[in-house]
């Protein structure tokens, strides 16, 4: 079982706000990222550390944290954004990665 | 344009061994950390392993699920790494990832490989 938990699937009307959480006790120390990945694609990152975005991310989408819990919000979804995804962080050795078990976000 | 390309997949059997590439371009090699993630069929990301170079030498780390049965190696001079596979189980089939860094933070992908396990 992975080290971090996420919600499997997760839907939200266009235009309306998300919030996808991820939940592990390496978050009380270490920041999550987070990817989205499209069928038939690498994943892509979007938020890494406490709140930032790669070039080329829309502001959209942020990230926070809270004790054990990480969570990415999509404000105002777009149909684009419908995709899977996964947090990672360190693992409680702190040298390894682990992922999340990933979440289905569905734009309606 | 940083680009990272996998090769080396394919259909092997059980218990076989496979050895996969990785070549990266536009970017210093030698000076980054390479990991590789792997993402079964329909399922989420693993994490593999990585290696790193630091003052110390080459460090690497591996997934438990791998641990004895992979070995990830590099040759900067080449812009290289390769991650070969033994003792593979139908469990290891997937997609593998070649990616920059060793870390959470994962800017740089590959367009993976893909690794059939089966008799």
């Amino acid at each position: 079982s992975s080290e971090l938990t996420q919600d499997p699937a997760v839907s939200v009307a266009l235009g309306q706000t998300v919030r996808i959480t991820c939940q592990g006790d390496t978050l009380r120390t270490y920041y999550a990222g987070w990817y989205q990945q499209k069928p038939g694609r690498a994943p892509l990152l979007v938020i890494y550390g406490q709140n930032n975005r790669p070039s080329g991310i829309p502001d959209r989408f942020s990230g926070s944290s809270s004790r054990n819990t990480a969570s990415l919000t999509i404000t105002g979804a777009q149909a684009e954004d419908e995709a899977d995804y996964y947090c990672n962080s360190r693992g409680s050795s702190g040298n390894q990665v682990v992922f999340g078990g990933g979440t289905k976000l569905t734009v309606l | 344009e940083v680009q990272l390309v996998e090769s080396g997949g394919g259909l092997v059997q059980p218990g076989r061994s496979l050895r996969l590439s990785c070549t990266g371009s536009g970017f210093m090699f030698g000076d980054y950390a390479m990991s590789w993630i792997r993402q079964a069929p329909g399922k989420g990301l693993e994490w593999v392993g990585f290696i790193r170079n630091d003052g110390n030498g080459v460090t690497t780390e591996y997934a438990a699920s791998v641990e004895g049965r992979f070995t990830i190696s590099r040759d900067d001079s080449k812009s290289i790494a390769y991650l070969q596979m033994n003792s593979l189980k139908t469990e290891d089939t997937a997609m593998y990832y070649c990616v920059r860094g060793a870390g959470v933070t994962i800017y740089y992908w590959g367009q993976g490989t893909l690794v059939t396990v089966s008799s």
